[in-house]
């Protein structure tokens, strides 16, 4: 059973107001996503890190940043919330050369 | 980098029925190959997933996909649903280091 936690499951946030999604894993992964998913959609990778101290940006254009200064944790942060930022946001993490992803339960973001 | 295309976007079946659900990626290199399930409200679950050996693969709950090489593909199947796999799976592709995933079918089994 993967241990992979992401908070808050829910978000409802105004106009302009800075977010920060928190992601936490316990299984020591070195390797760790972000992807978003509108419903019924494809998952969308926005960010990832190799390790401590590494991100990169993924495939879909985002006005988010993440941090990974400890092995365990990936925050993402919306320095300005848009309604065009209302989505599901899901953490993943897994070890490098190209296993599987574990994931977490998602947090479903609304900006008013 | 690398894509990934489901074909169906939903599918309806009564339970008992066959299910063949299609996968294709892009990437002319070594690849790893998976299937995710969303049942509804739930993370993403592994359901299986092909590395290297036996391009028949069989995962958790009946489920099997096959890795064709030459035809880029990874197609999930499953010889008998049930309503309980009423669920949205996802195919994804781990090439280069990073996870890619298609646009998802969503199943939906009628009792």
């Amino acid at each position: 059973e993967a241990d992979i936690y992401q908070t808050p499951r829910y978000l409802v946030i105004g106009t302009g107001k800075k977010i920060t999604l928190e992601c936490s894993q316990t299984m020591g992964h070195d390797k760790m996503y972000w992807y978003q998913q509108d419903p019924g959609m494809e998952l969308h990778l926005i960010h990832y890190s190799y390790g401590v101290n590494s991100t990169e940006k993924g495939d879909l254009s985002s006005e988010s940043t993440v941090s990974r200064i400890r092995t365990e944790h990936f925050p993402l942060t919306l320095e300005s919330a848009r309604p065009s930022h209302t989505s599901q946001y899901l953490c993943a993490s897994g070890q490098p050369l190209n296993t599987e992803a574990f994931f977490g339960q998602g947090t479903r973001l609304t900006v008013v | 980098a690398q894509s990934v295309s489901q074909h169906n976007h939903h599918v309806i079946l009564s339970e008992a029925a066959s299910l063949e659900l299609g996968c294709n990626y892009s990437y002319g290199g070594t690849v790893n190959l998976f299937w995710y399930v969303q049942y509804p409200g739930q993370h993403l679950q592994l359901l299986l997933k092909y590395f290297s050996g036996d391009p028949l693969v069989k995962g958790i709950k009946g489920f099997e996909a096959e890795f064709i090489k030459s035809k880029f593909s990874f197609n999930l199947r499953k010889p008998s649903v049930q309503w309980s796999d009423t669920a949205e799976y996802f195919c994804a592709v781990n090439a280069q280091g990073d996870m890619r995933f298609g646009a998802g079918t969503r199943l939906t089994v009628k009792p």
